[in-house]
C-alpha cells in the first residue's frame, strides 16, 4: 500500500517570496506522482505530474518538482509566488500496475501575502 | 471536452434519510473514481469502475454506500440511512486509462443534520 505525508499543513509566504511545499512517500513499488491545486471554492486541478524520464517535472505557472526516488520525496518548488497562487495543494501517488486508486496526502495551504 | 460534472452541487438531508448523486465523467474516460474529502484531509479514495466493472473498494465504503455505473457512462453513488459522520464533500474524478492523471468535478457537499 502507498501514503503520502505532507509534512507541512499551513505555509504563509510573502509575495514574490520563494516556497517549497514538501512531500514524502511510501511504496513497496515503483510509483507515479502528481501535484494537484484546489483554489478556494473549487474543484481539484492537476498542476504537475512525474511518471518517468527526467526527474524535474515543470508546470506552465511556474511550479516545479524534484522526484528523488532515494529520498522517496516529491517537494514542489517555486521561486517567486503570487498572491494568485494561494490555494491548497495536494500530494499524490498512484503505483505502476497493480491497484489504481490515487492516494493523496492531507494537504497543505498556502497563503500568499501582500 | 466539457469536463466532469457532478449534480447536485450541494444536498443537505436529515439524518436517515437516502442520497444520490450522480457524475458525468469524460466522455473517452473508461475509469470513474469516488473519493471523499472532509474539512483539513485530502481525498479520501472510496470505490473505481473501468467502464460497467466496479474494480475496487475501500474499507471506508460501508454497506450503506453504493456506487453503481450501468453502462460505463455516468455513475450514481447512494448513501442509505445517512448519519452526521456521512457530511463531507463527495468528489468524482475519471481517467483515460489506469495511470492517466485524474480530472475531477466540483463535487456534491453533502450536510447531514
Amino acid at each position: 500500500a502507498q501514503s503520502v505525508t505532507q509534512l507541512d499543513s499551513q505555509v504563509p509566504v510573502f509575495e514574490e517570496a520563494p516556497v517549497e511545499l514538501r512531500c514524502n512517500y511510501s511504496s513497496s513499488v515503483s510509483v507515479y506522482l502528481f501535484w494537484y491545486v484546489q483554489y478556494p471554492n473549487q474543484g481539484l486541478q492537476l498542476l504537475l505530474k512525474y511518471l518517468s524520464g527526467s526527474t524535474l517535472v515543470e508546470s506552465i505557472n511556474g511550479f516545479e518538482a524534484e522526484f528523488n526516488k532515494s529520498q522517496t520525496s516529491f517537494h514542489l518548488r517555486k521561486p517567486s509566488v503570487h498572491i494568485s497562487d494561494t490555494a491548497e495543494y495536494f500530494c499524490a501517488v498512484i503505483s505502476q500496475g497493480g491497484s489504481e486508486k490515487l492516494v493523496f496526502g492531507k494537504g497543505t495551504k498556502l497563503t500568499v501575502n501582500p | 471536452d466539457t469536463g466532469v460534472s457532478q449534480d447536485p452541487r450541494h444536498k443537505i438531508t436529515k439524518r436517515g434519510q437516502n442520497v444520490t448523486f450522480r457524475c458525468d465523467p469524460i466522455s473517452e474516460h473508461n475509469r470513474l473514481y469516488w473519493y471523499r474529502q472532509t474539512l483539513g484531509q485530502g481525498p479520501e479514495f472510496l470505490t473505481y469502475f473501468q467502464n460497467e466493472a466496479q474494480l475496487e473498494k475501500s474499507r471506508l465504503l460501508s454497506d450503506r454506500f453504493s456506487a453503481e455505473r450501468p453502462k460505463g457512462s455516468f455513475s450514481t453513488l447512494e448513501i442509505q440511512r445517512t448519519e452526521q459522520g456521512d457530511s463531507a464533500m463527495y468528489l468524482c474524478a475519471s481517467s483515460l486509462t489506469g495511470n492517466s492523471p485524474l480530472h475531477f468535478g466540483n463535487g456534491t457537499r453533502l450536510t447531514v443534520t
